[in-house]
């Protein structure tokens, strides 16, 4: 079955640290990771995209990884702002001759002055 | 202006009324999406389209249907309102396979 479980549901950090969030998935065949950032009252917006080959891809202060191997991503954020504040959304496509898209449930994060 | 548009922004309504969701673009996109959104789940799949002519169903259409009106509109229908369908609804928008989803802000949707 195609799943993205994404860890933690839920964290807090103080304004200016680091926080890394992990998505595991077991969709089949892979095609793309994504990651989303999705603020409150709003809807999700591309961060990054990995496809197979790739295992790093930086956007500002926003690092994913990808470890196709072991069929895990990570989302690294850096110097953490009270902006950072939403939840992120791993998102992993299959190309099963239709396309099909699956969506983690999310990682609130919550950063504090 | 928002490149994707829903409306409206939140709807209350009661069992077994027929509400409509409507999401307009400007992005000259073919492909429009409408997903659900429900609290610790992933946004899920309802109906799909990649022209005017042309509708599909999503993992949860049951309960829905949908309207491609011209490539820049695609509207959403729940004939008969049940509670279960309380959630935050997005369209959106996407040029092809590899490119990103484009979503709109979202309708609540509270059914009582």
């Amino acid at each position: 079955k195609n799943q993205v479980e994404q860890s933690p549901q839920s964290l807090i950090i103080l304004e200016g640290k680091n926080c890394t969030l992990q998505c595991n998935y077991t969709v089949s065949p892979f095609s793309n990771l994504r990651w989303y950032k999705q603020d409150t009252g709003r809807g999700p917006v591309s961060l990054t995209i990995m496809t197979f080959s790739e295992n790093t891809k930086s956007n500002g202060r926003y690092t994913a990884t990808l470890d196709a191997d072991t069929k895990q991503s990570s989302l690294h954020i850096t110097a953490s702002q009270l902006s950072d504040s939403a939840s992120y959304i791993c998102v992993v496509s299959a190309n099963t001759g239709g396309f099909k898209t699956i969506f983690g449930a999310g990682t609130r994060l919550f950063v504090k002055a | 202006d928002a490149d994707v548009t829903q409306t409206p922004r939140n709807r209350i309504t009661k069992t077994g009324k027929r509400i409509m969701l409507e999401c307009s673009q400007t992005k000259g996109h073919d492909r429009m999406y409408w997903y659900r959104q429900d609290p610790g789940l992933g946004l899920r799949l309802i109906y799909y389209s990649f022209d005017v002519k042309d509708i599909n169903k999503g993992e949860i259409s049951d309960g829905y249907s949908v309207s491609r009106q011209a490539q820049a509109k695609f509207s959403l229908s729940l004939e008969s309102a049940i509670p279960n369908q309380t959630a935050l609804y997005f369209c959106a928008t996407r040029g092809d396979y590899n490119s990103p989803l484009h979503f709109g802000n979202g309708t609540r949707l509270t059914v009582t």
